[in-house]
């Protein structure tokens, strides 16, 4: 059973406008939640974790749990923002990583 | 502190030979992942190692397989290639439980 669904395989928004990422999980315990991205030609790299709750390169990301949801949000997107975003689910035992499969967002200028 | 490191870049073989992948976690991570990154497919988990011991594993066939060393170093032998096989190995390392994983850069095998 899929873990870790992102719905959007392509999304693409023009500079300055506001951005989403989608991420729902599966999973009834407390969750561990991540969102990693991947630059071109750059390995995969964490961007944040909400279990500390920080802003990186003003993204945010909300742990929805009624929804199980973890979307991962920018007010303002940048072009160097394009990039893969994978949402990934830790779970409580077997310290296993589940990824999504990735979302590529293309900021236009 | 060094990343995680990967070698070889690139692997090139044939249908029916055996591949062998290597990884060297960041210093002082005992957990070390391997994941295949197919084009279209995201990540799918293969391999989970830590203090030596394998400790899970994905829906892959047993022709996948590896090993962690004492220094917690790994290998991934992937067996009887197929050219399915052809991917993006990465492999991650991680501190302890919970921890976020680190990348390589991983390797790319190409299956002819």
């Amino acid at each position: 059973a899929q873990r870790v669904t992102q719905p959007e395989k392509l999304l693409s928004v023009f500079k300055g406008a506001p951005v989403e990422l989608k991420c729902n999980y599966s999973y009834s315990g407390s969750p561990e939640l991540f969102w990693y991205v991947q630059y071109s030609r750059q390995r995969l790299q964490l961007l944040l974790r909400h279990i500390s709750r920080e802003s990186i390169k003003g993204f945010t990301a909300d742990l929805n749990k009624g929804e199980t949801s973890f979307h991962l949000k920018k007010p303002f997107a940048q072009e160097e923002d394009s990039a893969m975003y994978y949402c990934a689910l830790s779970l409580g035992t077997g310290n296993q990583f589940y990824f999504g499969t990735g979302t590529s967002l293309t900021v236009i200028p | 502190e060094a990343g995680v490191t990967q070698s070889p870049t690139h692997l090139i073989k044939t249908r029916g030979q055996q591949a062998t992948l290597r990884c060297s976690p960041i210093s002082g991570h005992t957990s070390v992942y391997w994941y295949q990154q197919a084009l279209g497919l995201g990540l799918q988990f293969l391999l989970w190692y830590d203090e030596g011991e394998e400790r899970n594993r994905g829906n892959f066939p047993p022709r996948f397989s590896g090993r962690q060393f004492p220094n917690y170093s790994s290998e991934l032998n992937v067996n009887a290639l197929e050219l399915e096989d052809s991917a993006l190995y990465l492999c991650a390392s991680s501190l302890e439980f919970h921890s976020p994983l680190h990348f390589g850069n991983g390797t790319r095998l190409t299956v002819t």
